[in-house]
C-alpha cells in the first residue's frame, strides 16, 4: 500500500531559527513529489521534485528530494511568524495521482 | 491566476440530508479532484475525474458520489449525510498529460453534520 509519511508532525521555533521537515515515501511507480503550504485553507503550491540530488530553491526555502531513499526534506531558513502554517507533502503516481502526507504544523515564535 | 471556487465555506447539515458540494475552475483543467482533510490523516482522496463525464474512485470513495456534466464543474454528492463526514472538503485541479500534476486548490468547504 502506498503511504507518505511527515515528520515531526509538529514543532514551535523561534523567529531566525532554522526548521528542516521530513517526508518518506513509499509508492508504487512514482513520477515526483510535491511539497504544499497551507496557512488558512486551500493549500499553496511551493516545490515539485522529479530528480534526485537536485535542490529547488525559492527566498528562503530549499527542497531536495533522494530516490534512493526514498525521502525529501524541506528546510525553512531565518523563520519568520509568516512561515507559520501546516506544509504538506505529496507524492505523484505516474496517473499523476497525488497522496498526501499528514503534514507538519510549524509554528514560529516572535 | 488559475481560480478553483468553491460554493460555500461553511455548510451546517442534519443526518439523511442529501448534500452537494459544488466546484468551478476557470482554467480549463482536465482534471479534477475531492479531497478531505482531517486533523493527523492528511488530505485523502475521495473521488476524481481525468474528463467530462468520467469518475475514478479514490480511497475513500464510500458513502460519496461525484458528477461532472461540464469541463469547469465538479460535484461532490453525499447522498445521506453521517456525522462521520464532517470534515474540510477541498477541491482541487491541475492540467493532464505533460510532467506537471501541480494541483491548484480551492479554500475548503468546512461541513459540520449533526
Amino acid at each position: 500500500e502506498d503511504k507518505v509519511v511527515q515528520s515531526p508532525l509538529s514543532l514551535v521555533v523561534h523567529e531566525g531559527d532554522t526548521v528542516t521537515l521530513n517526508c518518506s515515501y513509499e509508492v508504487t511507480n512514482f513520477r515526483s513529489l510535491l511539497w504544499y503550504k497551507q496557512e488558512k485553507k486551500a493549500p499553496t503550491f511551493l516545490f515539485m521534485l522529479t530528480s534526485s540530488g537536485i535542490e529547488k530553491k525559492s527566498g528562503r526555502l530549499s527542497s531536495i528530494l533522494d530516490k534512493k531513499e526514498l525521502f525529501s526534506i524541506l528546510n525553512i531558513t531565518a523563520t519568520q511568524t509568516g512561515d507559520s502554517a501546516v506544509y504538506l507533502c505529496a507524492v505523484a503516481d505516474s496517473w499523476g495521482k497525488l497522496q498526501f502526507g499528514a503534514g507538519t504544523q510549524v509554528v514560529v515564535t516572535p | 491566476d488559475v481560480k478553483v471556487t468553491q460554493s460555500s465555506r461553511y455548510l451546517v447539515k442534519r443526518t439523511g440530508e442529501k448534500v452537494f458540494l459544488e466546484c468551478v475552475q476557470d482554467m480549463d483543467h482536465e482534471n479534477m479532484f475531492w479531497y478531505r482533510q482531517d486533523p493527523g490523516l492528511g488530505l485523502r482522496l475521495i473521488y476524481f475525474s481525468y474528463d467530462v463525464k468520467m469518475k475514478e474512485k479514490g480511497d475513500i470513495p464510500e458513502g460519496y458520489s461525484v458528477s461532472r456534466e461540464k469541463k469547469e464543474r465538479f460535484s461532490l454528492i453525499l447522498e445521506s449525510a453521517s456525522t462521520n463526514q464532517t470534515s474540510m472538503y477541498l477541491c482541487a485541479s491541475s492540467f493532464a498529460g505533460g510532467a506537471d500534476e501541480k494541483l491548484f486548490f480551492g479554500s475548503g468547504t468546512q461541513l459540520s453534520v449533526l
